[in-house]
């Protein structure tokens, strides 16, 4: 089946500084990739669609240039928090589209800003 | 804009009892419905997928749901709970298949 990962899983860093967190579709190639966020206890909220090779299209309320998105390959997409807060520490969750309609999710990336 | 409800933040059930959680969507169009399920720390995983033809869907692990278009329902069943059943439930929809709508997940708890 189709398989989405993320790295890292988990990171911690300190307020200020900006963390990466990569996706890959290892086995199927995505045009289209979601970024979630998702508080404990609660739903996903989309953040942003990545379309490869073009610029990402981000929901309402959701800071561009500090959540950066970067699809540049059919395999990867990138978020970066920039100058992140504790406000910011979440678990965000990429998905990558298949065949029209079918979302394959990765694994998740805890992030924690102290 | 479209919505999901889904009824009961929190179910529990005993072992070998019927599972129901239940969703409803608010569409002008019948939409794509979903329903993942996820486990602690995890990402999501999908259980079953409604797009077009037979309403009532199988998926994977015992786990059935039945698109109602007059109810604009897609509740999901399982006739027989399993501790292993015990997780984060997320109903979803879907409008052309290129942005996703999500419930706020129902948590099932499965009694020994």
């Amino acid at each position: 089946g189709a398989v989405v990962s993320q790295h890292p899983s988990w990171v911690i860093c300190k307020s200020g500084t900006s963390v990466k967190i990569e996706c890959r579709s290892l086995d199927f190639q995505a045009t289209t990739m979601f970024w979630y966020r998702q508080f404990p206890k609660q739903s996903l909220m989309l953040m942003a669609t990545s379309n490869e090779g073009s610029k990402a299209t981000y929901e309402q309320g959701v800071e561009k240039d500090k959540f950066l998105i970067n699809h540049a390959s059919l395999t990867l997409s990138t978020l970066t928090v920039t100058s992140a807060h504790p406000e910011d520490s979440s678990f965000y969750i990429c998905s990558a589209l298949l065949q029209g309609n079918e979302q394959y999710f990765g694994p998740g990336t805890r992030l924690t800003v102290t | 804009a479209q919505s999901v409800t889904q009824l009961g933040s929190h179910v529990s059930v005993s072992e070998g009892a019927l599972v129901l959680l239940r969703c409803n969507y608010s569409s002008s169009v019948p939409p794509y419905l979903f329903w993942y399920v996820q486990y602690p720390n995890q990402g999501l995983q999908l259980l079953l997928k409604y797009t077009t033809g037979a309403t009532l869907v199988k998926g994977i692990n015992g786990f059935e749901a039945e698109f109602k278009k007059s109810e604009t329902s897609f509740h999901l069943t399982k006739p027989s709970a399993h501790m292993s059943d015990a997780a984060e439930y997320f109903c979803a929809v879907s409008p052309t298949g290129n942005q996703f709508y999500f419930g706020t997940g129902t948590s099932l708890t499965v009694i020994p």
